[in-house]
């Protein structure tokens, strides 16, 4: 299994710039990388999803290194309504396997 | 219309009982997932469902069983509950693995 870790809390500025970065030293070949964010007292909602280099949506971007150990969600210009946890997931397998990270809580401050 | 829903949001009931959670999607995904979040927030897959078969089944007790009379609907009963069943249950759907949506969750707290 591929265990990923990532940073326990985060805190930022509106309008900065943040970046999470999670650590995948086992991912396998046919893995790939999502991202999710939850508020409290809601289910996740999916962000972003990437097997290598960059991707990139209308909320985020997602960066993939060459090995594939780490990838990083940057969230451009936060505002208060980011402030989130956010979980970094590992699709193993071809599906037969789902892991998801430790979350990172974002703080965004005015 | 809500994509993913569950019933009951908030369950309280006693250690020993059997309880079931319900969930049902109207997205016409194939599969639908079972996630439980501790209080420490930690978010572990349970159970997942593929057109009505299981495909995961992660080292869960098997007090715990999950139920899909379609391929909308997937339920998961709960037999002898105990203290540490206590948690956040997600109920999840998607097209495979990479984008699932997930329900509002629910309270569970055992006494």
């Amino acid at each position: 299994l591929a265990k990923t870790t990532q940073p326990i809390s985060m805190d930022s500025y509106e309008g900065q710039e943040v970046n999470i970065t999670c650590s995948h030293n086992n991912i396998a070949t046919n893995d790939y990388i999502t991202w999710y964010q939850q508020f409290p007292s809601q289910g996740p909602r999916f962000i972003i999803q990437g097997y290598k280099t960059k991707v990139t949506n209308e909320v985020a971007s997602l960066f993939i290194p060459a090995d594939r150990k780490s990838s990083t969600l940057s969230l451009p210009r936060v505002s208060l309504s980011d402030t989130a946890v956010y979980y970094c997931l590992v699709v193993e397998g071809g599906f037969q396997k789902l892991v998801f990270g430790t979350g990172t809580r974002l703080l965004v401050s005015p | 219309d809500t994509a993913v829903s569950q019933t009951p949001k908030y369950l309280v009931t006693q250690m020993g009982n059997d309880k079931s959670i319900k969930c049902e999607q109207n997205l016409g995904h194939d599969t639908m997932y079972w996630y439980k979040q501790d209080s420490k927030k930690f978010l572990k897959i349970m159970f997942s469902y593929n057109n009505k078969e299981l495909i995961i089944n992660e080292t869960v007790p098997n007090r715990f069983s999950p139920k899909s009379p379609d391929k909308a609907h997937l339920n998961l009963h709960i037999n002898s509950l105990e203290l540490g069943d206590s948690a956040v249950y997600f109920c999840a759907s998607g097209v495979g693995s990479y984008e699932q949506y997930f329900g509002p969750g629910t309270r569970l707290t055992v006494t």
